[in-house]
């Protein structure tokens, strides 16, 4: 069975510049996180996706960031314009109660962001 | 707001031989759940152990092993017999037990584990 896929795995831009990540969740996952984790930190949730509904998105930065999981499959989070503080690795996630145990996200390889 | 602490940035073990990566964290919650989760250089995080707050029993997972303290808010994890791949960045999380927007992972900061040959 196939893992968490993001793309890509590293990108570089320059400040002020638009980007866009993609994720495809196990299949049949439901729930669906980004997390983003800077240098030296554990990963920080942005936004979490019960099917296509943002449930929590408290932590995304709302004036830049948006997410979208159109037919609550596969995601899109974008960052516009980026800024020097955005680089970091992007993380998706995703969870099914009927899939590992209690709390058990699986996690995709990331998306490595450098502004410069 | 829950945290979580782990006070080792880095660690170092011998082959074969255990070490003890640290974690503690701070809730006002009876019912949660921890875990240690392990990020390999390059690699996707992956889930090494789980522990329900309400079991008195330690986790294990073959050589994975915690020390969950509840009274003390600790949840070190032991690795015996360490081998080459268990190199990598180890993070302590927290859960609540309720689902809505507790359903959440913390996260700490993590603890770098080198393997020497």
């Amino acid at each position: 069975e196939a893992g968490v896929v993001q793309s890509p795995r590293y990108k570089i831009i320059e400040k002020k510049q638009p980007v866009a990540f993609w994720c495809n969740p196990i299949s049949g996952h439901n729930t669906l996180y980004w997390y983003r984790q800077n240098l030296g930190q554990g990963p920080e949730l942005l936004i979490r996706y019960e099917n296509e509904e943002a449930v929590d998105d408290s932590q995304l930065p709302k004036d830049r960031f948006s997410a979208e999981r159109l037919k609550g499959v596969d995601s899109t989070l974008k960052i516009q314009p980026a800024e020097l503080g955005d680089s970091a690795v992007y993380l998706c996630a995703s969870s099914s109660p009927f899939t590992g145990g209690p709390g058990e996200l699986f996690f995709g390889e990331g998306s490595r962001l450098t502004v410069l | 707001a829950q945290t979580v602490t782990q006070s080792q940035p880095e660690m170092s073990v011998q082959e074969a031989e255990t070490v003890t990566l640290s974690c503690t964290y701070d809730t006002s919650e009876s019912d949660y759940y921890l875990f240690w989760y392990k990020q390999p250089p390059s690699r996707q995080m992956i889930l090494v152990i789980r522990q329900e707050a309400y079991k008195q029993q330690n986790a294990t997972e073959n050589r994975f092993s915690v020390n969950f303290q509840k009274a003390a808010k600790s949840f070190s994890l032991k690795i015996s017999d360490s081998q080459l791949g268990d190199a990598a960045m180890y993070f302590c999380a927290y859960r609540s037990w309720s689902g809505g927007s507790n359903y959440k992972l913390t996260f700490g900061k993590g603890t770098l584990l080198t393997v020497n040959p």
